[in-house]
C-alpha cells in the first residue's frame, strides 16, 4: 500500500550493530504499529504509538526500542541486532475515530542478521 | 484476554469450489472480528470485518463471513474458489475497548489448485 512505506525493504547485518527501520505514512493516521511476522507465529506488536507523544510496548518489546518523530513517522530501532531478530517488519496504521480500528500496512522489511 | 486460532496451517481447493478458512476466537467483551490477506512479498490487506450487525459479512474479493457468537468463530468463504485467491490468510480479533489491541491468529495458507 503506497500510503504506507518502509524503508529499507531489504536489510542484512551483523550480530551486534544497530539497525533502524523507517515507516512514513501519507493516511493522515493517528496510529501507528511495529510488527513481526516469524512463519508459523502469525504477526505479534513490538511497539504501538496512539499519537506522537504516546508510545507503548507491545508483547515483544525486548531487544526493541521506538521513535515518533511525527505524526506521520514511526521508527523502529533494534539497538544491538541478533540472530533470532531475523524476521519481516510490518509498519501498520490505523484511525481512531473508527470504531473497528482496521489497520493498514506497509510492504514490510525483511531483515536478516547474520 | 484476548485470543485467536486458525486450527488450520494450510487449505487446499480444486478451483471452482467453495473454500473455508476457519477462524475461533475469545475476548472478555464484545468482539471486533477482522480478515486479512497476505500475498508474496506484500503487506498484508484488509479483507472485511465485522462489528456489529448481520452476522454474514461481504467483502472484497468475492470473500465472506460469518459471525457465529455460540461458536465464537469467524469463518472465511467463498461459493467459487479461484487460483489468484492462492495467499496467507490471517484472522483477528480485538474487544470493544478504546484500550485494545488487535490480536493477530499464525495464518492459513490456501492453496488453489486448477
Amino acid at each position: 500500500d503506497a500510503d504506507v512505506t518502509q524503508t529499507p525493504r531489504n536489510r542484512i547485518t551483523k550480530t551486534g550493530k544497530r539497525i533502524m527501520l523507517e515507516c512514513s505514512q501519507t493516511k493522515g493516521h493517528d496510529r501507528m504499529y511495529w510488527y513481526r511476522q516469524d512463519p508459523g507465529l502469525g504477526l505479534r506488536l513490538i511497539y504501538y504509538s496512539f499519537d506522537v507523544k504516546d508510545i507503548n510496548k507491545g508483547e515483544i518489546s525486548d531487544g526493541y526500542s521506538v521513535s515518533r518523530q511525527a505524526q506521520a513517522k514511526f521508527s523502529l530501532s533494534l539497538e544491538s541486532a541478533i540472530p533470532n531478530q531475523t524476521a519481516l517488519y510490518f509498519c501498520a496504521t490505523s484511525v481512531s475515530t473508527g470504531r473497528s480500528d482496521t489497520q493498514y500496512f506497509g510492504p514490510g522489511t525483511r531483515l536478516t542478521v547474520l | 484476554a484476548q485470543s485467536v486460532a486458525q486450527p488450520e496451517d494450510q487449505v487446499n481447493v480444486a478451483e471452482g469450489n467453495p473454500l473455508t478458512v476457519k477462524c475461533t476466537y475469545s475476548v472478555s467483551g464484545n468482539p471486533y472480528l477482522f480478515w486479512y490477506v497476505q500475498y508474496p512479498n506484500r503487506g498484508l490487506q484488509f479483507l472485511l470485518k465485522y462489528i456489529t450487525g448481520d452476522n454474514l459479512v461481504k467483502g472484497s474479493y468475492g470473500f465472506e463471513a460469518e459471525f457465529n457468537k455460540s461458536q465464537t468463530s469467524f469463518h472465511l468463504k467463498k461459493p467459487s474458489a479461484l487460483v489468484s485467491d492462492s495467499a496467507l490468510y490471517f484472522c483477528a480479533v480485538r474487544d470493544d475497548s478504546s484500550a485494545s489491541k488487535i490480536i493477530f491468529g499464525s495464518g492459513t495458507r490456501l492453496s488453489i489448485r486448477p
